[in-house]
């Protein structure tokens, strides 16, 4: 089955600063590779996603790149800020798996320092 | 409002005594799951539902017990709690299969004295 690895499991940075956190797995079938924020006491929910046929994708502040030859996918989040600090899991699956939908990485947490 | 629901949210018991966490969605989607969130284990899937009558085990089932009679409800129970399912569980759910965005429920703190 997938393994998910992701690195740094703690990351702490200056307000205005980037934090990248990265992930690689181990299935070569996966092609749908989310990534989830979760506040302290709250539920994952979804900030970004990447399929494989893609390699880069932004949303604002944030970037999500994938180097499917390499197994391995990266989050980036400009100009930090203190609302920035969370849990972040990565996530990865293959569309139209129909077990275990996704294997999560061991989680980020993400301090940004005013 | 699309949303997952969970109850109870928070619940201390004691070792052997059953118990259900109840989850419910109203988004119609056939796909259910509980994971169990531990630190340092990031979500970890205990079981899965593809669809009505249709339940499957996830990375760590052992202990557990899942139904689905009907599309929006998948209910977990723990038939014998011990300790070391003192977790935080999330019930999720989403349309058809991987790949699609998932719905996290808001979790339920479980003590097991």
């Amino acid at each position: 089955g997938e393994n998910v690895e992701q690195h740094p499991s703690t990351l702490s940075v200056q307000e205005g600063d980037s934090a990248v956190i990265k992930c690689t797995y181990s299935d070569s079938a996966s092609n749908y590779f989310p990534w989830y924020k979760q506040e302290l006491g709250k539920r994952p929910q979804l900030i970004i996603d990447i399929r494989s046929n893609v390699g880069e994708k932004k949303d604002q502040r944030i970037a999500v790149t994938l180097n499917k030859t390499a197994k391995h996918f990266s989050l980036h989040i400009t100009e930090t800020q203190p609302e920035d600090s969370a849990v972040y899991f990565c996530a990865a699956t293959a569309v139209g798996n129909a077990g275990n939908m996704l294997t999560f990485g061991g989680g980020t947490r993400l301090m940004v320092k005013p | 409002e699309a949303q997952v629901t969970q109850n109870p949210r928070y619940l201390i018991t004691v070792t052997g005594k059953k118990l259900t966490v109840t989850c419910s969605q109203n988004m119609n989607h056939e796909y259910m799951s509980w994971y169990r969130q531990d630190p340092g284990l990031g979500l970890r899937q205990i079981y899965y539902s593809m669809n009505v009558e249709v339940t499957d085990k996830g990375d760590v089932p052992e202990g557990y017990k899942v139904s689905r009679k009907e599309k929006r409800n998948f209910p977990l129970i723990l038939e014998s709690p011990s300790p070391n399912q003192t977790s935080l569980y999330f019930c999720a759910s989403s349309f058809s299969r991987g790949g699609n965005t998932i719905y996290f429920g808001e979790g339920s703190w479980l003590t097991v004295v």
